[in-house]
């Protein structure tokens, strides 16, 4: 069975500080990773996409994270904040061409200036 | 290129009323979703589709109903519309093993 658990439901960070969003996931398979980013009265975009090639995975704006195998970890993180990065991010695992696909219940980042 | 489209962008329908969602890509994948996005939630799958002409049963399909006549358009209808369908959908689309691509959403009250 398959299942991710994001770790915070809220992260505040303060502008041009470290950003860590944190998720652990459950898969009988070799899974397929994402996370994607939604800002308010949106749709979802993907930010990055872990599957199996390198464990440190860059993604769009700035953001990057590490597939820890032993850990079964998927953290999001990003050296410096920007006020554009509020939002609301998802961990997703996804196998089987896709359509198994579970979301984290999201968690959502406030950078304050 | 206008990716995935979703109509209507928002509706307000009493219980017992009956609609339709229409969901549209240009990208020619084969796979498309329906989704629902309740607060603390995250997304949950309602029905899905890997190729034309074919659908299956997502985490939480009762009450919905799905056809894809057409490779590009992936229809969500509600029968019977229930305080409980209050939500935002989402429809996404993908290739096979690959990311999703995901439209606007569509708010949806039930009174």
């Amino acid at each position: 069975a398959q299942s991710v658990t994001q770790l915070d439901s809220h992260v505040s960070v303060s502008e041009g500080t470290p950003v860590l969003l944190r998720c652990n996931y459950s898969s009988s398979y070799s899974p397929s990773l994402f996370w994607y980013v939604q800002h308010p009265n949106k749709g979802l975009q993907l930010l990055l996409k872990y599957t199996s090639a390198a464990t440190l995975v860059k993604g769009i704006n700035g953001f990057e994270a590490e597939f820890k195998k032993s850990e079964t970890s998927f953290h999001l993180t990003k050296p410096s904040a920007h006020m554009s990065d509020a939002a609301e991010y998802f961990c997703v695992v996804s196998i089987t061409g896709g359509f198994k696909t579970i979301f984290g219940a999201g968690t959502r980042l406030f950078v304050k200036a | 290129n206008a990716g995935v489209t979703q109509t209507p962008k928002f509706r307000v329908l009493k219980t017992g009323q009956s609609m339709t969602l229409l969901c549209a890509q240009d990208m020619n994948h084969e796979y498309m979703y329906w989704y629902r996005q309740d607060p603390g939630m995250g997304l949950r799958l309602i029905h899905y589709s890997v190729g034309e002409g074919t659908t299956a049963k997502g985490e939480v399909p009762d009450g919905y109903n799905v056809s894809r006549l057409k490779k590009q358009n992936f229809l969500l209808g509600l029968e019977s519309a229930a305080p409980s369908q209050t939500s935002v959908y989402f429809c996404a689309s993908s290739r096979p093993d690959n990311e999703q691509f995901f439209g606007p959403g569509t708010r949806l009250t039930v009174l």
